[in-house]
Order: structure tokens, then C-alpha cells, then sequence
């Protein structure tokens, strides 16, 4: 079935790294992504991987992804307290068109 | 590029009376897709559209909710009539590929 899971809470110092994991069950999703929502807002895409991929850098964003255990880990190098936000997981089974989210997992960025 | 436009911001309806939700996607996209969010159940894909054209609305939660696409640049989601479980936040989201690109989504609340 399609699930993809999350830890709901992590709290972490300013100017740590950060990193946020993900499993999902579908195997043939051929993309992963990264979303942020910030309080009131609607969801903006971080960043995404190719299933071919083991590794994404984005600045002071990492993606890596484990096919093997269907596990997917966002890494923020030098978290900021504007980098409180929701973080959501999401696959795609079945095509980049659908996605699956997670129930996302809040970052708090404490001083 | 203004982004995905949505309409309204928010609605206050009450149990019964029918809502209507707009959507503006981003202009050349070709993809455009409604997801509700709520607490209970998280980012869910109700409907999307390819070229105008429903996709898939294996999401849509009953025969209550309703979704069209008129033209390339416009969609309307309908409750009619709205209930009370129906309050959530409804987003919008259309794409030109493989990354989906989000609206700032309609925080709906039926009494």
C-alpha cells in the first residue's frame, strides 16, 4: 500500500544541522520530494530527487536516499530559526503526477 | 510569475449552502491538481486535471464535491451541499513537469 512516514516533532539548536527522515513503500516511485509549509502558508517545494540518485546537495540542503530501505533523509546545515517550519516527505507511485505526502514532521529551531 | 492563485482566502459557510473554491495556475502549466489538508488526514489529492481534462478523481471524497476546468487557466471545486466535516484547507497546485508548484490554499470552516 501507499504510506509514507515521518517523525512528527524535531527540536534543534540554531546554527546545528538538522535532519529530517522518511520512509515511504513504494518502490517505483520514480521521484521524491521534500515540501516546507510555514504556519498559514501553502507548501513550497525544497527540493526533489531523482530515484536514481543516492544524493542531492542544494546549498544547505542534502537529500539522501536509500532505495534499498526506502528511506529518505533531508539534512539543513546551519539551521536558522526561519527554517521552523512543517517538513513533508512525499512519493510518487505511479508517476510524478500523484503524490503521496507524510504527515510531516514540525521543525523547531529554538535560539 | 504570480504563482498558483486561489480564491477565497478563507470561507466561513454554513452546514448546507454551497461553496465554491477558485484556482488560477501558473501560466504554460498543463497539470493542475486540489488537495484538502486537514489534521486528521493530512495532504490528500482529491482530482487532477491534464489539459483541461480530469485525470484522476479517485480522491474525491463524495458525490457532494465537484471539479471542472473550463479552460487552461482556470478551475472551480464545488461542495454543494457543505458539511461540517468538510472544513479543512484546500490547496491548489499545478505543474509544467515533474515538480508541483502549490497556492496559498482556502481555509474553508462550515458551522
Amino acid at each position: 500500500g501507499e504510506d509514507v512516514e515521518q517523525s512528527l516533532f524535531l527540536s534543534v539548536r540554531e546554527g546545528d544541522s538538522s535532519v529530517i527522515n522518511c520512509t515511504y513503500t513504494d518502490s517505483s516511485s520514480t521521484y521524491l520530494y521534500w515540501y516546507k509549509q510555514e504556519p498559514g502558508a501553502g507548501l513550497q517545494l525544497l527540493t526533489y530527487i531523482f530515484s536514481n540518485m543516492d544524493m542531492k546537495q542544494d546549498q544547505r540542503l542534502t537529500v539522501l536516499l536509500n532505495k534499498k530501505d526506502k528511506h529518505l533523509s533531508l539534512r539543513i546545515a546551519d539551521t536558522q530559526t526561519g527554517d521552523s517550519a512543517i517538513y513533508f516527505c512525499a512519493e510518487t507511485p505511479g508517476g510524478y503526477n500523484k503524490l503521496i505526502f507524510g504527515a510531516g514532521t514540525r521543525l523547531a529551531v529554538h535560539p | 510569475d504570480a504563482g498558483v492563485i486561489q480564491s477565497p482566502r478563507h470561507e466561513v459557510t454554513e452546514m448546507g449552502q454551497e461553496v465554491t473554491l477558485r484556482c488560477k495556475p501558473i501560466s504554460g502549466h498543463d497539470y493542475l491538481f486540489w488537495y484538502r489538508q486537514t489534521m486528521m488526514r493530512g495532504l490528500e489529492l482529491l482530482i487532477y486535471f491534464n489539459n483541461n481534462v480530469p485525470i484522476d478523481d479517485s480522491g474525491m471524497p463524495e458525490d457532494r464535491f465537484s471539479a471542472k476546468m473550463p479552460n487552461a487557466s482556470f478551475s472551480t471545486l464545488k461542495i454543494q451541499p457543505s458539511e461540517p466535516r468538510d472544513s479543512a484547507v484546500y490547496f491548489c497546485a499545478s505543474s509544467g513537469g515533474e515538480t508541483q508548484y502549490f497556492g496559498p490554499g482556502t481555509r474553508l470552516l462550515v458551522l
